[in-house]
Formats: structure tokens, sequence, C-alpha cells
């Protein structure tokens, strides 16, 4: 069936440092994929979304780049902040399916 | 963008009665709505999906006499754990995807349940 791994937090690191969470995916077709965040006690927001191979997803300095050649869809961010302290989920689905979630990525970023 | 509340926000109960978790779309209509259950410090799962007008799917391993699950229009669906635990303390998010376009997701802010 479709999956969703990350790679395994927690992750630390200190501001204006680069990042790189994991995600790669398995799926019988062509999924959209998706980066999620959630902050401390909140539900989950729409980080940022990619539709088809080579799509690049980008929001308040995220990116994440469809990689259908080796499955992946890696978050980036080249300056963390402190206030990007905050779990990310990895996530992916095909048209009317339901929403398959990677394990989460707790990132704290330290000042 | 596409707002989804849930009510409440937090509740406290005593272990044996039920509670009503309602998860509404502000903007748009949603004909399918999602509940979830997060458990600390994991990812989400999935419960149920629910459809508006008719009876929810539940995922294994979930008891539909527990979790009862009402869509009864396309802007609500309310989620009842019917006589709680306090092994059913959790946090219960719901999300809300559109009639149309693209089958975007809409998450609530979910709702922390303890049980005494």
């Amino acid at each position: 069936g479709n999956s969703v791994t990350q790679m395994e937090g927690p992750v630390t690191l200190s501001e204006e440092a680069f990042l790189t969470i994991n995600c790669t995916y398995t799926a019988t077709g062509y999924p959209s994929l998706f980066w999620y965040v959630q902050y401390p006690g909140e539900g989950l927001q729409l980080l940022l979304k990619a539709t088809k191979a080579d799509d690049k997803g980008s929001n308040k300095g995220f990116e994440a780049t469809y990689r259908k050649e080796t499955t992946s869809f890696h978050l980036e961010k080249g300056s963390v902040q402190v206030s990007d302290s905050a779990v990310y989920f990895c996530a992916q689905h095909q048209g009317a399916q339901k929403l398959v979630f990677g394990q989460g990525t707790r990132l704290t970023i330290n000042p | 963008g596409a707002v989804v509340s849930q009510h409440p926000s937090r509740v406290i109960c005593k272990s044996g009665t039920s509670v009503k978790i309602e998860c509404r779309s502000l903007d748009f209509q949603a004909t399918t709505m999602f509940w979830y259950r997060q458990f600390p410090k994991k990812s989400l799962m999935l419960m149920a999906t629910s459809n508006e007008g008719s009876k929810a799917t539940y995922e294994q391993g979930v008891e539909k006499d527990k979790f009862l699950i009402n869509h009864a229009s396309l802007t609500l669906s309310t989620l009842t754990v019917t006589s709680a635990h306090p092994e059913d303390s959790s946090f219960y998010i719901c999300s809300a995807r559109e009639t149309s376009g693209y089958n975007e997701q809409f998450f609530g802010p979910g709702t922390r349940l303890t049980v005494l």
C-alpha cells in the first residue's frame, strides 16, 4: 500500500542553520505530496504541496521538490528561526483517497 | 483560505460520560470530513471518513459504537465519544475536503479530551 517515511526526530538546530527533513514515499501511481506543520497544541496547517513530478512547493522560506526518480519530497529551509519550532508531517494522497501521513519530525530551533 | 473550526478546543469529563465534538467548515462546503486521533508525540491516526448524508466509514480497529459520527450537513460533522474512559483521552483533529476542485483537506485546530 501507499506509505510515507520521514527521517527520525527530534531535530535540534541553532537559529539561522540550514534545515533538511527527509521524506520518501511509496505509491502505486502518482500521488500529490504535502508538508504539514503542527505548532504546539494546535491542529495541522498546510505548509506546501506539489501535485506532479518536478513541481516545487514553497512557502515561508520552506521548499520541497517532487522527485519521482527518487520518490522523495525533502523539506528544506536555508535559515531557520526559533518560530519554526514545530512538528512537521509529510503526507501523500491520490485522487479521492485518504491522506497518508509520515510519523512526523519534531524540530526545535535554539536561539 | 478555507477555514475549519472545532468546538470545544478542550474538554474534561468524568469517566462514563459522553462528549460531543463539532467540526465545521466555515467558508466552504465539505461533502467529506475526516476524524483523526493523535497520541502524544505521535502521528495522526485516521479514525473514520464521514460523508454528508450517509454512514461514516470506520478504519479497522475503531469501534463505531464508541465513536459515533454524524455528518448531517455540508458544513458540520460531529464526533461523540460515548461512555468515555481515561484511555480515550487524546487530541482529536478533524479535516474537511472541498467538494470541488483539488480535493485538498483543511484541518481544524483540534480538541483536547481528558477523561478523569
